[in-house]
Order: C-alpha cells, then sequence, then structure tokens
C-alpha cells in the first residue's frame, strides 16, 4: 500500500533555510504536495509538483522531487517566524478522486 | 474562488450522543467533496469521499457515517459516539481529475 513518511520536527533561525524531506512509496504517484497547518486552523495548499517534473519554485518555496529515490523536499528559504507550522506532504495518483496519502507531518519551529 | 464552510468549530459531545457536522461548499460546482480526520499529533486519515450527490465511498470500517444531500452539501454523521471518535475532521473539496484539494478550518470534537 502507499506509505508517506516525514520526521517529525525540524527547528531553524529566523533567516536560515528550512529543508522538509518526504519519502514515498507508491511509484505510481502522479501529484505530490506540500501543505502548511497552523495552530487549530486547517490545511493550506502551498504547493505542488507534478511527477514529470524535478523541480519547481515559487517565491520563497522550492519543491525538488527525486523520482527515482521517491524522495520529496520543501525548502523555504529566508524562514520566519511565520512560516512555524507544520508541514505535510501527500501523494496521489490518477483516478475519479484525488484521494491523497498524507504523511505524519513535519513540525517546523522557527527560533530568533 | 471556492470557499468551504465547516461549523460548528468546536464541539464537546458525550459518549453515546449522536454527532452531525456539516460542510458546504462555494464557488463549485460538482466538487468531489471528502472528510479526512486528524488524531492528536498524528496525519491526515481519509474517512470518506464523494464524486457526486448520493455517492458515498467508506474508506475505512469505522462508527461514522457520510452523506451528501445536495452537490455542495456534505454530512458527517455518527447514532452514538465513542471516546476514539474524538479528533480534528476536516472537509475538503477539489473539481474533476487531479486538482488539490481544499480545506476547510476543521472541526475540533472532542467526546468525553
Amino acid at each position: 500500500g502507499e506509505d508517506v513518511e516525514q520526521s517529525l520536527f525540524l527547528s531553524v533561525r529566523e533567516g536560515d533555510s528550512s529543508v522538509i524531506n518526504c519519502t514515498y512509496t507508491d511509484s505510481s504517484s502522479t501529484y505530490l504536495y506540500w501543505y502548511k497547518q497552523e495552530p487549530g486552523a486547517g490545511l493550506q495548499l502551498l504547493t505542488y509538483i507534478f511527477s514529470n517534473m524535478d523541480m519547481k519554485q515559487d517565491q520563497r518555496l522550492t519543491v525538488l522531487l527525486n523520482k527515482k529515490d521517491k524522495h520529496l523536499s520543501l525548502r523555504i528559504a529566508d524562514t520566519q517566524t511565520g512560516d512555524s507550522a507544520i508541514y505535510f506532504c501527500a501523494e496521489t495518483h490518477t483516478g475519479t478522486a484525488s484521494k491523497l496519502t498524507f504523511g505524519t507531518g513535519t513540525r517546523l519551529q522557527v527560533t530568533l | 474562488s471556492q470557499t468551504i464552510h465547516q461549523w460548528p468549530a468546536t464541539l464537546v459531545q458525550p459518549v453515546g450522543s449522536p454527532l452531525s457536522l456539516e460542510c458546504t461548499v462555494e464557488g463549485t460546482s460538482n466538487p468531489n467533496l471528502y472528510w479526512y480526520r486528524q488524531a492528536a499529533g498524528r496525519g491526515l486519515q481519509l474517512l470518506f469521499y464523494s464524486v457526486g450527490i448520493g455517492q458515498i465511498s467508506s474508506e475505512v470500517p469505522q462508527n461514522l457515517s457520510a452523506s451528501r444531500p445536495q452537490d455542495r452539501q456534505f454530512i458527517l454523521s455518527s447514532k452514538k459516539l465513542l471516546l476514539s471518535d474524538s479528533g480534528f475532521y476536516l472537509c475538503a473539496q477539489n473539481g474533476q481529475g487531479n486538482s488539490p484539494l481544499h480545506f476547510g478550518n476543521g472541526t475540533r470534537l472532542t467526546v468525553t
């Protein structure tokens, strides 16, 4: 079955870059997503990448996909205190509905 | 743009009581709708999804049920709540195909 794994916690200093990693097992994944969850809130879509891409950049966010190793990463440049949140990666593949499989989330703590 | 409304935001219910959580979406027609549950400190588990009115798919056997009486309304119900039903319930929607999921702000349910 599908499995998505993330490390549980990451601490960075304000202004540094953050790199959040994710591995997945489903080789038929077609879309991979990064979501952000602030305390007590729902999930906010940050960015996503199609499986035939290896990189996508959107302002301070860079997504890297290594399909051979089934490894996805999210780099946040110039990390700010407002970036403190839980970050979830998720994958899906072509089907009737986008049934996402989520990782357990990485809690990013930004320190001054 | 799409908007997802979930209510109530928080709910405390005794064991054995019924449950009804409502989700409505605006700004889109014929969406795929989803109910996810997030247990404390854990990732998201897909409970139900619906690709149309009256069409419900259940992902895991459980004490809950879902209904879609209208195109943009998705309801999560239980006849008798269990302690293990406590969690953060998130409604999500996307269009057809593999467009990204967008989430509501969630309902935090505590069963006492």
